[in-house]
């Protein structure tokens, strides 16, 4: 079974500076994917990036990118130039794929992320 | 952009009730989900639906709970007799290449 672990329950930042989330990950399938997912007060799960664990380049989408790592099953995320409606809850989530899986998410427990004025 | 509703938005019922959630996936998706969020918790996968059956449960989805997609097009999750510990935020979702969450039923049992 894998497993996903987020050390940070909850960080601050200022408005404009750079944050790193922490996600660390456990399994000893191959293929898998690893996303972020962010989930403001509404409680609307909306993705923020994805990697393939297969590509050895850093997923970036604008303000966001990742570090990962795969040999130490390590995949953080950097928001850069933080705004105010990053203020949320972020997930960390493995998914397997390839023959015989489901797609199921596995979900770290989160890091609150808020940012200051 | 296409989207997953659900509806209702927030349901409360009284303890040993039954409840229908309700949800409408995208419609050329295939795999259906349903995620639980208990407050302050992370989300946890309850099941997935694929060819008009379901393809993986997790030990939380006992005999209490059931899934249907009963007219091609709802994908419905029914908590037979709710318990006080049903009270979560339950996600369904849709995926083809990748997952389309719905914006959740927040459930409260009384």
């Amino acid at each position: 079974a894998q497993t996903v672990t987020q050390s940070q329950p909850e960080m601050s930042v200022q408005e404009a500076e750079t944050v790193t989330l922490s996600c660390t990950y456990d399994t000893s399938e191959n293929n898998y994917y690893l996303f972020w997912y962010k989930q403001p007060p509404s409680r609307q799960m909306i993705l923020v990036i994805r990697q393939e664990a297969y590509k050895q380049q850093n997923a970036t989408e604008n303000r966001f990118s990742v570090n990962f790592q795969k040999a130490a099953k390590s995949f953080s995320l950097k928001i850069s130039d933080s705004q105010l409606g990053d203020t949320a809850m972020y997930f960390c989530a493995f998914m397997k794929s390839g023959g015989g899986s489901n797609y199921k998410l596995t979900f770290g427990k989160g890091t609150l992320l808020t940012v200051n004025p | 952009e296409p989207e997953v509703t659900q509806t209702p938005s927030h349901q409360v019922t009284q303890m040993g009730q039954e409840v229908i959630l309700r949800c409408v996936p995208i419609s050329n998706h295939l795999y259906f989900y349903w995620y639980r969020q208990i407050l302050g918790q992370k989300v946890e996968f309850l099941v997935s639906f694929y060819n008009n059956e379901i393809s993986e449960k997790s030990e939380i989805f006992d005999d209490q709970f059931s899934v249907e997609r009963p007219d091609g097009s709802n994908f419905t999750l029914k908590i037979r007799s709710t318990k006080l510990e049903d009270s979560a935020m339950y996600f369904c979702a849709s995926r083809e290449q990748g997952y389309t969450f719905g914006s959740g039923t927040r459930l409260t049992v009384v």
